[in-house]
């Protein structure tokens, strides 16, 4: 079965601390993507990346940054968590040409 | 250059037929569908290619209409198992599989 895992379901942090929220494939797919799902608004899309080190700004990019080191993991990195980032994370991964995405379970993140 | 879908939300009895639309204000190069259950991630459905190449699922169909810049998913003789958040997501880019999502249509489909 193909998978993509996000290392946390739940997260709780305090205003200004720092966020680290990791995905993993093991399909081997070039493409990864880090989207934010909200009540009445979908799932808007953050950073993207085709390669390795390569990243891509999505919509709405503010107060997040991205690290593809390696293939199969994609990090999305809240420098200084603020209350408007609460919000449910869904990693995605994709073959390079026009394919289906794989969702990860998503981590859900609260920001007090 | 989020996808306008409608409805929002659409209640069902088991064996009805339900039509989800979706519109872009730009050209698109791919549409994507998929499924949400409710605390799930989303399942892929469906991909609409430009130029009419057409990938599916059972019982579910979906046309593209490129000039349009609009698609919508048909979903025949529901289900219970239907039940949950429909997603369009567009690819304005050739090969890019750079998706912007609409903000769902919620189906509820009752015995």
């Amino acid at each position: 079965d193909v998978k993509v895992t996000q290392s946390s379901r739940y997260l709780v942090k305090r205003t200004g601390e720092k966020v680290f929220l990791e995905c993993v494939q093991d399909m081997d797919h070039e493409n990864m993507f880090w989207y934010r799902q909200d009540p009445g608004l979908g799932l808007r899309l953050i950073y993207f990346s085709y390669d390795v080190k390569m990243k891509e700004k999505g919509d709405i990019p503010e107060g997040y940054s991205v690290s593809r080191e390696k293939k199969e993991r994609f990090s999305l990195i809240l420098e200084s968590a603020s209350t408007n980032q609460t919000s449910m994370y869904l990693c995605a991964s994709s073959f390079q040409n026009t394919g289906e995405l794989f969702f990860g379970e998503g981590s859900r993140l609260t920001v007090l | 250059q989020q996808p306008v879908q409608s409805p929002q939300a659409v209640i069902l009895r088991e064996g009805e037929d339900a039509v989800i639309n979706c519109s872009s204000s730009k050209a698109l190069y791919s549409v994507h569908w998929y499924r949400q259950k409710h605390g799930e991630a989303p399942v892929f459905l469906m991909i609409l290619l430009k130029g009419g190449e057409q990938k599916g699922h059972e019982k579910i169909s979906a046309s593209f209409n490129e000039k349009k810049q609009q698609s919508s998913l048909y979903l025949t003789a529901s289900q219970l198992s239907y039940s949950g958040t429909y997603f369009c997501g567009t690819d304005t880019q050739t090969g890019a599989n750079n998706l912007f999502f609409g903000t769902g249509t919620r189906l509820t489909v009752i015995p």
